[in-house]
């Protein structure tokens, strides 16, 4: 059971590049969310889809689009990345049960240079 | 603004003692999340407390939730090195179960000999 998919796990962009982090799930969760963790921040929600062809913004979405692709998959997209985006980025689905938890993948680490 | 907030930031603990880490939140919530994440790994789910008074235990480890306060305890018992990592705390923005989740700046623990 894979559960939550990121790609790629590590990056290195130029500013002002763009790139697209992907994200899939396999446990059929309606809800999936984009978190980003920068050192002594904890972890800060950009955008998150609560079902599929919905998406809303968090805490921090400047800079980012996402798009939920179906029920599976739910891209982050840089269109112009800024060193500031230097981060750890976490995907996330939640199912309707199990009171809520989030299930998290293994990460991007990204650096902007 | 939903505020979340954790301490201590840093724990240093001795083998075989007890400790408690404290997370605060600012608004009403009816449910409290706790996360463990090993360096350079992902978060992983640790307990859910879905009402007051919750509490729940796994191993050396026991949450608690108390909502009139808006306070949330992790309490560790005779602590082992394999309890060394940061722990997060994390509340829903929305008081609910939407998975908006807002998330303390962690406490990073770590167990000597």
């Amino acid at each position: 059971n894979a559960g939550v998919t990121q790609t790629p796990k590590f990056q290195v962009l130029k500013t002002g590049q763009s790139m697209t982090l992907q994200c899939a799930q396999d446990m059929n969760h309606n809800s999936m969310y984009w978190y980003r963790q920068d050192p002594g921040m904890g972890l800060r929600l950009i955008y998150y889809s609560a079902s599929e062809g919905t998406t809303d913004k968090g805490e921090v979405p400047n800079g980012y689009n996402v798009s939920r692709l179906n029920k599976r998959e739910f891209s982050l997209r840089l269109e112009s990345a800024a060193p500031s985006q230097t981060s750890v980025y976490f995907c996330a689905s939640r199912g309707d049960n199990l009171g809520g938890k989030l299930f998290f993948g293994s990460g991007t680490q990204l650096s902007v240079l | 603004e939903l505020k979340v907030e954790q301490n201590p930031l840093f724990l240093s603990m001795q083998e075989g003692k007890n400790y408690t880490i404290y997370c605060n939140y600012s608004t009403t919530s009816d449910r409290l999340y706790w996360y463990r994440q090993d360096p350079g790994k992902s978060l992983e789910s640790l307990f859910v407390l879905l009402s007051n008074g919750a509490v729940k235990q796994e191993g050396r480890l026991m949450a608690s939730l108390d909502t009139k306060a808006r306070l949330s305890t992790l309490h560790i018992t005779a602590a082992v090195h394999d309890l060394s990592a940061t722990y997060f705390c994390a509340v829903d923005k929305y008081g609910g179960s939407q998975g908006n989740l807002i998330f303390g700046k962690g406490t990073k623990l770590s167990v000597k000999p």
